[in-house]
């Protein structure tokens, strides 16, 4: 099936400082990609719609000016938590829908998981 | 919010079938019920989906009550590999068929736990 494929898998930051984490799509093309944050023993929720070409749509209580998202080919998206606090420390999920395929399946990254001290 | 509702547990004996429930009371004609796990520390996994008809991949099986308000997912052999989180969610099909945007919301689905 589809490949979706995140990087940095994990990355330690410190406090203040911004962190980029890119998610492409290996073997297909995706005009739509979905950033998740899931914290620890909690489900995924959803922060934002990254659409190719123009701007992302975020989720109510996300701030678009901490968590700048860039979907500037159809294979890459990439999300950069500027200022990062130790709150921001999660496990970061995208996720992109290959509708050449079966529009049903919506493939994840392996997620990158952010801790800031 | 999620619009399904699912037990927060399970076990599950190594070889075993594991049947797992959910409820989608509120689902609408348009809406497909997806089935995705987690395991620990990874993206989610897509396991099968289905609008009405039963469904089966080599991963599982997808039965829909005929009134469609609930579903069962089953893997048919369970192995220690398939313990996980199992998310059951409802949703249009975007993309392709326009409407929604295709994205999904997650509830705090079923930790299955498969035990030797």
């Amino acid at each position: 099936g589809a490949v979706v494929s995140q990087h940095p898998s994990w990355v330690i930051c410190k406090s203040g400082t911004s962190v980029k984490i890119e998610c492409r799509s290996l073997d297909f093309q995706a005009t739509t990609m979905f950033w998740y944050r899931q914290f620890p023993k909690q489900s995924l929720m959803l922060m934002a719609t990254s659409n190719e070409g123009s701007k992302a749509t975020y989720e109510q209580g996300v701030e678009k000016d901490k968590f700048l998202i860039n979907h500037a080919s159809l294979t890459l998206s990439t999300l950069t938590v500027t200022s990062a606090h130790p709150e921001d420390s999660s496990f970061y999920i995208c996720s992109a829908r290959d509708i050449g395929l079966n529009p049903g399946e919506l493939f994840f990254g392996e997620g990158s998981r952010l801790t800031v001290l | 919010d999620a619009k399904t509702t699912q037990p927060t547990s399970m076990d599950c004996a190594e070889g075993r079938a594991a049947n797992l429930p959910c409820n989608h009371s509120t689902i609408s004609g348009n809406e497909y019920v997806y089935w995705y796990r987690q395991i620990h520390s990874q993206g989610p996994q897509y396991i099968i989906h289905g609008l009405k008809n039963n469904e089966t991949n080599e991963m599982a099986s997808l039965i829909i009550t005929e009134d469609r308000k609930s579903s069962t997912l089953i893997l048919p052999h369970a192995t220690l590999r398939d313990t996980a989180v199992y998310y059951c969610i409802v949703s249009p099909a975007g993309g392709f068929y326009g409407g929604s945007q295709g994205n999904l919301i997650f509830g705090k689905g079923t930790k299955l736990s498969v035990k030797p």
